[in-house]
């Protein structure tokens, strides 16, 4: 039973360049969010999915970074013209849907991009 | 929106217990999450209370009073793989979207 697979693990991105983050969730999870989490700090929120729809994106920077989650395939998360303040881990994480009761979210691993 | 504040860091020795506090002040709550978080981890789920009172688990509680906006989590007879980051994550009435404090790194001394 799989948990929520991140790729790639750590990636290394130059100024400017573009950096692409996946995340496939638990079977059976119709959820996902995204996190970022910088260096001794908390987790902060960046947007939360559904199948094909963006259902709160409040925590999004409005520029350069985009989020989707096809009908078919992995989350995706975004960020073009990276600069250096980007670099941090994000992290992912599913859940079933829960109807208003208690589910946890389930975390992958995480990606750690580095900006040179 | 949610604040949640927890404190930064906290040192115990092996064996003992220790008492990581949580407050929070929310728009809504449908719910106070604790995970643990090892360095270079992904977090991990410890307990959930959305009721008030303690929820036992093992060597770990937690408790929680929404009158109060307080919750804690409670580790007993502490372990040296106990050291690691606490979060607390609230969830607010809306949906299912958890928002998280800053962590408390736990130290544990022999």
């Amino acid at each position: 039973n799989a948990g929520v697979m991140q790729n790639p693990r750590h990636l290394v991105r130059r100024r400017g360049q573009e950096a692409r983050l996946r995340c496939s969730p638990m079977k059976g999870h119709s959820h996902v969010y995204w996190y970022r989490q910088l260096p001794e700090e908390g987790l902060k929120f960046m947007v939360y999915l559904q199948k094909e729809n963006i259902i709160d994106e409040s925590g999004m920077p409005k520029e350069r970074f985009s989020a989707e989650f096809p009908k078919e395939g992995p989350s995706i998360l975004r960020i073009q013209q990276v600069v250096r303040g980007d670099s941090a881990a994000y992290f992912c994480a599913s859940s079933p849907p829960t109807s208003g009761r208690g589910g946890e979210l389930f975390f992958g691993e995480g990606s750690r991009l580095t900006v040179l | 929106g949610q604040n949640i504040d927890q404190p930064t860091e906290m040192t115990a020795t092996e064996g003992a217990i220790v008492q990581i506090n949580c407050t929070y002040q929310t728009s809504g709550f449908n719910g106070l999450f604790w995970y643990q978080q090892h360095a270079g981890e992904a977090p991990t789920f410890l307990s959930y209370n959305v009721l008030d009172g303690l929820e036992e688990k093992g060597r770990f509680s937690s408790f929680l009073s929404r009158s109060k906006g307080y919750s804690y989590l409670l580790l007993k007879e502490l372990q040296m793989k106990d050291s690691a980051s606490y979060l607390c994550a609230v969830r607010d009435r809306a949906g299912n979207m958890l928002t998280f404090g800053g962590g408390t790194r736990l130290m544990v001394k022999p």
